[in-house]
């Protein structure tokens, strides 16, 4: 089983919807990592949480560190927000290593 | 600033054949790592290392190794090029805070074809 579990695997949405990207991970974590990658294959930074919430315009992402789970919602959907969106952890006894999910799919059609 | 550079974008090797892949980063970060992503998979750590002189193995080490001279390069090198080392390479960077690695920074990434 991995360590990191995402949810759905692929997903397509209609230009204005909300959505909503899982996260679920196994052991004890220092942060937690969303990331985007576009078609381009380039791999952007999102947001680094170790606790509650966090937002930047369009993009909210949240975190329980009791439930081992995180979301990242994306309002207002639109074309562009179309890419593969990875999960990643730190685990505490990994040090400064990462450990990644194997990403969501997202399709937004006009 | 440039940010995390890769070379090359894409290389085709033949089974046996060795190559370095470049990866350098202007923004002073003392921890740099490198991935390779595999359709299906997550990225996978190969490298890493936390400083100049300091390198460490990942989760897929074999048939790798790296070194780390200088703060701002750390090159990959394939020893003896096998299919199975057939995917995409990212290189990445961060600075290491008080709890560990921080923001990390991608490079563009390297496409790898070994026939």
């Amino acid at each position: 089983k991995n360590e990191v579990e995402q949810s759905p695997q692929n997903l397509t949405a209609q230009e204005g919807e909300f959505i909503t990207i899982n996260c679920s991970y196994s052991v004890g974590i220092s942060a937690l990592h969303w990331l985007q990658q576009h078609p381009g294959g380039g791999i952007v930074s999102l947001f680094m949480l170790s606790s509650g919430k966090k937002k930047h315009g369009r993009l909210i992402a949240t975190i329980n560190i009791q439930e081992k789970h995180s979301s990242l919602h994306i309002t207002a959907s639109h074309p562009r927000d179309s890419a593969v969106y990875i999960c990643a952890v730190r685990p505490m006894e990994y040090g400064n290593k990462l450990v990644f999910g194997a990403g969501t799919i997202l399709r937004v059609k006009s | 600033n440039a940010g995390v550079t890769q070379t090359p974008k894409f290389q085709v090797l033949k089974t046996g054949q060795s190559m370095t892949l470049q990866c350098a980063q202007d923004m002073n970060h003392e921890y740099m790592s490198w991935y390779r992503q595999d359709p299906g998979m997550g990225l996978r750590l190969i490298h890493y290392s936390v400083g100049a002189g300091i390198t460490d193995q990942g989760e897929v080490p074999n048939g790798y190794n790296v070194s780390r001279s200088t703060t701002e390069d750390f090159p990959l090198r394939l020893l003896s090029a096998a299919p199975s080392q057939t995917s995409v390479y990212f290189c990445a960077s961060s600075y290491t805070g008080i709890k560990g690695a921080d923001t990390q920074y991608f490079g563009p990434g390297t496409r790898l074809t070994v026939l």
